[in-house]
């Protein structure tokens, strides 16, 4: 089984700032992939990054990075340059050889002039 | 384009009403998911196929629910006697053949039972 946790339900940040979403995770198996995923007003579900946790290098996408601390079972989202058109809900979300996604309760990010 | 299609897009019945979901891959897939996300939480992992075979199921699919995959392709879920706590966005997901676990979404059906 797995569980996924995110502790900040909201967060604000001013356009051009960068902010990071906190995300821990606990799970059993041994090869498991970590998402953030996002999901504007109304809008459907996006894939922003994905992590496999045998690879030790953080994964990165344009302005989107991932701190992932395999040990502390930390999985925290960078947004730099933050835009009006990232606010929305961040869901982190875990998945092993079971295939199902387990989710987080998100975060509302919302980004200000 | 996220290789999901989903009808209808909103849904409102009375309950006791059977409402029936459908959803579309348009993109090469490996497995088809269904998701519940009720208002304010996370998505909630109900099934998943891979072809025809359903090959798991959440204690959250009570009896009241079926989920289909005929010839592989597309996948239907029905509730019957709808309540008012099966009000919420059923999302429907595929992972993509070649890029391992990840699952792309659907736009979702939204469900009011009144």
């Amino acid at each position: 089984a797995q569980t996924v946790t995110q502790s900040q339900p909201e967060m604000s940040v001013q356009e051009a700032e960068t902010v990071t979403l906190s995300c821990t995770y606990d799970t059993s198996e041994n090869n498991y992939y970590l998402f953030w995923y996002k999901q504007p007003p109304s809008r459907q579900m996006i894939l922003v990054i994905r992590q496999e946790a045998y690879k030790q290098q953080n994964a990165t996408e344009n302005r989107f990075s991932v701190n992932f601390q395999k040990a502390a079972k930390s999985f925290s989202l960078k947004i730099s340059d933050s835009q009006l058109g990232d606010t929305a809900m961040y869901f982190c979300a875990a998945t092993g050889t079971a295939s199902k996604l387990t989710f987080g309760t998100g975060t509302r990010l919302q980004v200000t002039l | 384009d996220t290789g999901v299609s989903q009808n209808p897009r909103h849904k409102i019945t009375k309950r006791g009403q059977n409402v029936t979901f459908r959803c579309d891959p348009i993109s090469e897939h490996n497995r088809l998911y269904w998701y519940r996300q009720t208002l304010g939480q996370g998505p909630e992992f109900l099934t998943y196929f891979q072809n025809e075979a359903q090959l798991e199921k959440s204690r959250l699919l009570s009896d009241r629910f079926s989920a289909e995959r005929p010839k592989g392709s597309f996948s239907t879920l029905e509730i019957q006697r709808t309540e008012q706590g099966d009000s919420a966005m059923y999302l429907c997901a595929i992972d993509i053949r070649g890029l391992g676990e990840t699952q792309y979404f659907g736009p979702g059906t939204r469900l009011l039972v009144l």
